[in-house]
C-alpha cells in the first residue's frame, strides 16, 4: 500500500521567511496530493491540493510542487505570519487501493514574531 | 457548508469495555472513513465506507470494527477496549468516488484507563 513520508518534523521561522515542508509517496498509482492544516485544538482542514497532470499550483501565499518521477511533493509558504503557526500534513490519494487517502506524520511549524 | 458531527469531545473508559464512537455527516456524501491521531504519526487510516454496509479496512484496523447503517452516520465500534487505543480519533467524509476533499469531524478524544 500507500507510504508517506514527510519532513521535518518540527520547523520554526522567523516571520516573513519563507517555510518548506518536503513529502515522498511510494505508490506510482497515486494521482492527488492534498495538504491539510491542523491549529491547536482544531480539526484539519484543507489549504491546497494539486493533481498528477500538474506540477505547480499556487494560491496567494502557499504553492504545492509535484515532481512525479522522483514521488515527492512540496509546499510553500511565502510570508509567513503567525497565524501560519499550526501542523501541517501532506497526503496521498490512491484509487487503485480503494478510496482512502494516506497521510504523513507531520509538521509542526512555528513561526516566530 | 458541510458538517461532520461526532458525538463526544472527550471519552474515559477503562479496559476490556465496548467502546462506540459515532460521527454523523450532513451533506450525502458517500465515503466516511476514521483516522486515529497520535503524536509522530500523523493521521492513521483504521477503516472507511463508501456505500451504506460496505466496510474496508484501513492500515491499523486491529482492535476496530465499523458500523455503516445509514448513509449519514458511520460509528467505529472498540469490542474491547484496551490502553493502547488511547489517542485522538477523528472523522472524516468526502463527496465523491475519487476521494478527494476531506472533512473532518472535531475529534474525540479516548483515553482508556
Amino acid at each position: 500500500g500507500e507510504n508517506v513520508e514527510q519532513h521535518p518534523s518540527t520547523l520554526s521561522v522567523q516571520e516573513g521567511d519563507s517555510a518548506v515542508i518536503k513529502c515522498t509517496y511510494s505508490d506510482s498509482a497515486s494521482n492527488y496530493f492534498p495538504w491539510y492544516k491542523q491549529e491547536l485544538g482544531k480539526r484539519p482542514q484543507l489549504i491546497i491540493d494539486i493533481r498528477s497532470n500538474v506540477g505547480e499550483k499556487k494560491d496567494q501565499r502557499i504553492a504545492v510542487t509535484l515532481n512525479k518521477t522522483a514521488k515527492h511533493f512540496s509546499l510553500h509558504i511565502t510570508e509567513t505570519q503567525p497565524e501560519d503557526s499550526a501542523v501541517y500534513f501532506c497526503a496521498a490519494s490512491d484509487p487503485t487501493g480503494g478510496f482512502k487517502t494516506i497521510f504523513g506524520a507531520g509538521t509542526r511549524l512555528f513561526v516566530k514574531a | 457548508d458541510v458538517k461532520v458531527t461526532q458525538s463526544s469531545r472527550y471519552l474515559v473508559k477503562r479496559t476490556g469495555e465496548k467502546v462506540f464512537l459515532e460521527c454523523v455527516q450532513d451533506m450525502d456524501h458517500e465515503n466516511m472513513f476514521w483516522y486515529r491521531q497520535d503524536p509522530g504519526l500523523g493521521l492513521r487510516l483504521i477503516y472507511f465506507s463508501y456505500d451504506v454496509k460496505m466496510k474496508e479496512k484501513g492500515d491499523i484496523p486491529e482492535g476496530y470494527s465499523v458500523s455503516r447503517e445509514k448513509k449519514e452516520r458511520f460509528s467505529l465500534i472498540l469490542e474491547s477496549a484496551s490502553t493502547n487505543q488511547t489517542s485522538m480519533y477523528l472523522c472524516a467524509s468526502s463527496n465523491d468516488r475519487t476521494n478527494e476533499k476531506l472533512f473532518f469531524g472535531s475529534g474525540t478524544q479516548l483515553s482508556v484507563l
